[in-house]
């Protein structure tokens, strides 16, 4: 079973340019987290799907911040315009639909993002 | 937002085992408890979880105390590669989303 797959790996941009991050979750998984740690920081919970639905977005920083999942499979998260403190790590992370509070969620390696 | 604590750091030698502690005084009746664990340059990965019962999986043991205000992750044997950070989290009052706090960074000497 492929598990949850994030593209780029790593990306660096100038201020004020524009990033799309992408998530590819794992099939049939209906859950769609991102997350991220910024430098020195926790991970912070930044959004969550259910299929192509937005559940609960109350971790988003800002309106530079936009994440969609159109078709309720992959997602993408773009920030636009970038600024420094956006950079960070960001994670996906995906479950079953009716996981409830036991299901566990299997996370991606992650996107390095450099705003400099 | 974290409701757990946990220490910020520990260390032990390979082929021991190790016990991480976490405190949650605040747990409500229905919360769960997780653990993940993050090794260097991964996402964090799900390790165990329980209720009120102790469980076992493959990696690891879950020790859950009675009165459910703390929890104890067993580490059987360690090895270098269980070197990572280790997240207790309670899964309840958030919804489905998991909220991460410092953890504690194990460190396994060989």
């Amino acid at each position: 079973e492929a598990g949850v797959t994030q593209f780029p790996s790593h990306s660096v941009i100038e201020k004020g340019q524009t990033v799309t991050l992408r998530c590819d979750p794992i099939s049939g998984h209906d859950n769609l987290y991102w997350y991220r740690r910024v430098m020195g920081k926790e991970i912070k919970f930044l959004l969550h799907f259910v299929k192509e639905s937005k559940q609960d977005e109350s971790g988003m920083p800002n309106n530079r911040f936009l994440a969609e999942r159109t078709g309720g499979t992959y997602s993408t998260l773009k920030v636009q315009p970038a600024e420094l403190e956006d950079s960070g790590v960001y994670f996906c992370a995906s479950s079953r639909l009716f996981a409830g509070k036991g299901e566990k969620l299997f996370f991606g390696s992650g996107t390095q993002l450099s705003v400099l | 937002d974290a409701k757990t604590t946990q220490p910020n750091s520990m260390e032990s030698n390979e082929e021991e085992p190790v016990h991480l502690p976490c405190n949650h005084s605040t747990i409500s009746g229905t919360d769960y408890i997780h653990w993940y664990r993050q090794l260097p340059s991964q996402g964090p990965e799900y390790v165990i979880h329980g209720l009120t019962s102790n469980v076992n999986n493959r990696m690891a043991s879950l020790a859950i105390a009675e009165d459910r205000k703390s929890s104890t992750l067993i580490l059987h044997r360690a090895t270098l590669r269980d070197a990572a950070v280790y997240y207790c989290i309670l899964r309840g009052e958030y919804g489905n989303k998991l909220v991460f706090g410092a953890g504690t960074i194990l460190r396994v000497k060989s």
